[in-house]
């Protein structure tokens, strides 16, 4: 089984909507991340977390919540989508020590029409 | 603020041969890690090779191995015999010693891998 998956894979949304892209982790990592990819900009922060209590806000997190349910699970948002936020997005987690390299869940595939 | 600068959108190799992608970062510090991520069709995010800034000797994993040029500012990618699988999109990432552990990406090399 995967060490970190999101769900859903895929998604299709209106202008609007409200939207959840879920993280989930069995790699027993404190540090979670979600990241936007979109074509020519590579993969942009949009929030990260160091543990439950400890939410902080990327380079991009207009636009964007999220919820650190668990020490596994980072939940992003979308209050209100809209078109612009049609992108790739990852999340990714780290252990607190170490080397601190990142793995990357699946992604999930966004569309908000 | 520390950038990563990818300038070759896109590369071809043949298959077998050896191939350099190119990657330049901009940072005031002298302590930070570097990586090398690979991105095939699957869309999954995947670590190639990763360099600490104080090590002068430059990483390698089995085909692959990197220049690293802490004066230049300069971290490329040698893969050596291509293969088809190596064909995915390559992404340059930054991440400070310190200052929270974020990576900062490039905009990523297209490799396509000739038969």
């Amino acid at each position: 089984d995967a060490d970190v998956t999101q769900t859903p894979r895929n998604r299709i949304t209106k202008t609007g909507k409200r939207i959840m892209l879920e993280c989930s982790q069995t790699k027993g990592h404190d540090r979670m991340y979600w990241y936007r990819q979109d074509p020519g900009l590579g993969l942009r922060l949009i929030y990260y977390s160091f543990d439950v209590k400890d939410i902080n806000k990327g380079e991009i997190s207009d636009g964007y919540s999220v919820s650190r349910q668990a020490q596994a699970k980072f939940s992003l948002s979308l209050e209100s989508a809209i078109p612009n936020q049609t992108a790739l997005y990852f999340c990714a987690t780290s252990a607190l020590v170490g080397s601190d390299t990142q793995y990357f869940g699946p992604g999930t595939r966004l569309t908000v029409l | 603020a520390q950038t990563v600068t990818q300038s070759q959108p896109e590369m071809s190799v043949q298959e077998a041969e050896t191939v350099t992608l190119s990657c330049t970062y901009d940072t005031s510090e002298s302590d930070y890690y570097l990586f090398w991520y690979k991105q095939p069709p699957s869309r999954q995010m995947i670590l190639v090779i990763r360099q600490e800034a104080y090590k002068q000797q430059n990483a390698t994993e089995n085909r692959f191995s990197v220049n690293f040029q802490k004066a230049a500012k300069s971290f490329s990618l040698k893969i050596s015999d291509s293969q088809l699988g190596d064909a995915a999109m390559y992404f340059c990432a930054y991440r400070s010693w310190s200052g929270g552990n974020k990576l900062v990406f490039g905009a990523g090399t297209i490799l396509r891998v000739k038969s």
